[in-house]
């Protein structure tokens, strides 16, 4: 099992839409998880982190299930501005270093 | 503003030749580190640091070369033993090594000629 597995997609949705990532991760002992964003030939940047008990932020909801190492992303009410690969990333079994996914790419359509 | 720098953006290299890529930052972190990322794949760790004059080989280590003089500063070597050096190479910093959210620059982009 890959350390942090990702649906590469593309995931190809209107506007308006309600889209969902899901990631799985091997490692049990992983404790920190987070949800980032990077565009195009551009560097990643946090969008979100991933707690316990799942959190919110405007259209963004992430959701943590420790016990079926799986984490996952909603985006509700999709924008044009959306388009974006979106990376899964966990720490290591050490709790040395992250761990990225390698991508869902969404694309937005108007 | 605060931040993380890479310079430079573009890179052009002939094979056989090292060269050297530049990171800064002035958040006042004290974990830095490298990743690369090839077309379609994931970011891989290169190297990191926890500390000045302390760093560690990440997964890919191998052809590259570090230094940590300055809390600011991580300069990364890709060094003609590198077999595969195009690639989008990522600069991040965090306020400790391990768990903590990193924050990355604009990156590089190497291409060997």
């Amino acid at each position: 099992r890959k350390e942090v597995e990702q649906d590469p997609g593309p995931f190809n949705v209107p506007e308006g839409a309600t889209v969902a990532f899901n990631c799985t991760y091997s490692n049990s002992a992983s404790q920190s998880f987070f949800w980032y964003r990077q565009d195009c030939r551009k560097e990643p940047k946090l969008l979100m982190s991933v707690y316990s008990s799942g959190n919110e932020d405007g259209r963004f909801t992430a959701q943590l299930n420790r016990a079926s190492q799986y984490i996952s992303l909603l985006i509700r009410d999709s924008k044009l501005s959306d388009s974006a690969t979106y990376l899964c990333v966990v720490t290591n079994q050490a709790g040395t270093a992250l761990i990225f996914g390698k991508g869902t790419t969404l694309s937005v359509s108007s | 503003d605060g931040g993380i720098t890479q310079s430079p953006k573009y890179l052009f290299r002939k094979e056989g030749q090292n060269v050297t890529l530049s990171c800064e930052q002035n958040l006042n972190h004290d974990a830095m580190y490298w990743y690369r990322q090839d077309p379609g794949q994931g970011l891989r760790l290169i190297y990191y640091s926890q500390i000045v004059n302390d760093f560690q080989k990440g997964d890919i280590a191998e052809g590259y070369s570090v230094s940590r003089e300055k809390k600011e500063s991580f300069p990364l070597t890709v060094t003609s033993a590198q077999k595969n050096p195009t690639a989008f190479y990522l600069c991040a910093s965090s306020t400790r090594q391990g768990s903590d959210t990193q924050y990355f620059g604009p990156g590089t982009r190497l291409t060997v000629l």
